[in-house]
């Protein structure tokens, strides 16, 4: 089973700042099948990026994501009031699909 | 636009059996593969496995022993059964889609808390 370590815990940021959250893969992931969601409190997740960098639909360009084999990055070039919440890395390159802990981006 | 919404019962007494179903609407369960996922209260995600829509599974080594997953095209759902539930079974459970076996999950349930308790 692939272990994902997501870091920072927390992140405490201001509106307009950037944010970088990091996913470490206990092995390599997959032809870096690896996707970043969003879930705010009572919601479920939302699919942001798949395939390490490419952005789903209707996802603003502020997200970006990065990194093959065990590091990957997901990018948020400017919070907005809205991209405050909990994000998750999740493979699904090998069986089982796992996720990391979550990362919460919190407003300092 | 595809829609998923789970249904079942919200309260499950310890070691009986959760049952849970999913319907998918806007959109046809053929041809795509369909997963179950749980988030404990104040947790993270744990995917519980998936099936195609041909009825095909894969489930979690950790939870393959008390799980299945079945499938009904002509009511365009799928469920799931857990045996011998514990309080540490007690989640938010969604159920959710991915277009390939391996790919990400796209469209999600909204997710049904049931509580594991005598």
């Amino acid at each position: 089973e692939i272990v994902l370590t997501q870091s920072p815990g927390t992140l405490s940021l201001s509106p307009g700042e950037r944010a970088t959250l990091s996913c470490r893969a206990s092995q390599s992931v997959s032809s870096s099948y690896l996707a970043w969601y969003q879930q705010k409190p009572g919601q479920a997740p939302r699919l942001l990026l798949y395939d390490a960098s490419s952005r789903a639909t209707g996802i603003p360009d502020r997200f970006s994501g990065s990194g093959s084999g065990t590091d990957f990055t997901l990018t948020i070039s400017r919070l907005e009031p809205e991209d405050f919440a909990v994000y998750y890395c999740h493979q699904y390159g090998s069986s089982p699909r796992t996720f990391g802990q979550g990362t919460k981006v919190e407003i300092k | 636009q595809v829609q998923l919404q789970e249904s079942g019962p919200g309260l499950v007494k310890p070691s009986e059996t959760l049952s849970l179903t999913c319907t998918v609407s806007g959109g046809s369960i053929s041809s795509y593969y369909w997963s179950w996922i749980r988030q404990p209260p104040g947790k993270g995600l744990e995917w519980i496995g998936y099936i195609y829509y041909s009825g095909s599974a894969n489930y979690n080594p950790s939870l393959r022993s008390r799980v299945t997953i079945s499938v009904d095209t002509s009511k365009n759902q799928f469920s799931l059964k857990l045996s011998s539930v514990t309080a540490a079974d007690t989640a938010v459970y969604y159920c959710a889609r991915h277009p390939h076996r391996s790919s990400a999950i796209d469209y999600w349930g909204q997710g049904t808390l049931v509580t594991v308790s005598s």
